[in-house]
């Protein structure tokens, strides 16, 4: 596609529920990010992919959140067992190497 | 450690008037840095970055901004705000690791545009 595509754009769970939020990025662009933005805040990096090396995970916030990359491809940021301090906007972007970042639209994460 | 301080969370000016957003930053070699607008309820959108060469850099939408690293500042400028500028800005710096850009963002200035 044209742009960084995500999906849900919005999802509502129960607290311990998990989640999936997937993410398609332009084509062609060998990196991939998962931020996190919290209402009122700015956005807190959580993991990138880059082609084939080992991916950096240092943002993420404990071990109930992980990621997964098909190759240069889909990308999916799982959450376990949800907590009320997870609600936020996922933003998933994607470049070329060593260039220009381009964001999805986010998906939009309540959990109750 | 990498970061970005956005020293003013809210701002407000006229339409028609002049904008300085400040940014300032804390990275040990040459910055990679960025400017991101970001509309209600819509993902980020790139306004301009400064890699290397001429400090001053032109961006989208009339943006520009000026790195000054004895500063270590990167301030967003606008002559003349436009009603549509009405949004959410965010400074940020970069690395690149492995081809990847790890970004930092700051915590972002709202911008309110008065009639």
């Amino acid at each position: 596609g044209a742009g960084v595509s995500q999906s849900p754009s919005n999802k509502v769970t129960e607290k311990g529920k998990d989640v999936e939020l997937r993410c398609d990025p332009i084509s062609g662009h060998t990196a991939l990010y998962w931020y996190r933005q919290r209402l009122g805040q700015g956005l807190e990096f959580l993991i990138y992919f880059q082609g084939n090396s080992a991916p950096d995970k240092s943002g993420l916030p404990s071990d109930r959140f992980s990621a997964e990359r098909t190759g240069e491809s889909v990308s999916t940021l799982t959450i376990q067992r949800t907590q009320q301090e997870d609600s936020a906007v996922y933003l998933c972007a994607s470049s070329r190497t060593g260039n220009t970042i381009y964001f999805g639209e986010g998906s939009w994460l309540t959990v109750v | 450690a990498q970061s970005v301080t956005q020293p003013d969370i809210h701002i407000t000016v006229s339409e028609g008037a002049s904008l300085e957003l400040r940014c300032n930053y804390s990275y040990g070699a040459t910055p990679y840095l960025f400017w991101y607008v970001q509309s209600p309820g819509q993902g980020l959108q790139l306004l301009l970055k400064y890699f290397s060469g001429d400090t001053l850099v032109q961006g989208i939408k009339g943006f520009e901004a000026e790195f000054k690293r004895s500063q270590s500042s990167f301030n967003l400028r606008k002559p003349s705000v436009h009603w549509s500028d009405a949004a959410e800005y965010f400074c940020a710096v970069g690395s690149l690791i492995q081809g990847a850009q790890k970004l930092v963002f700051g915590q972002g200035t709202r911008l309110t545009i008065n009639p």
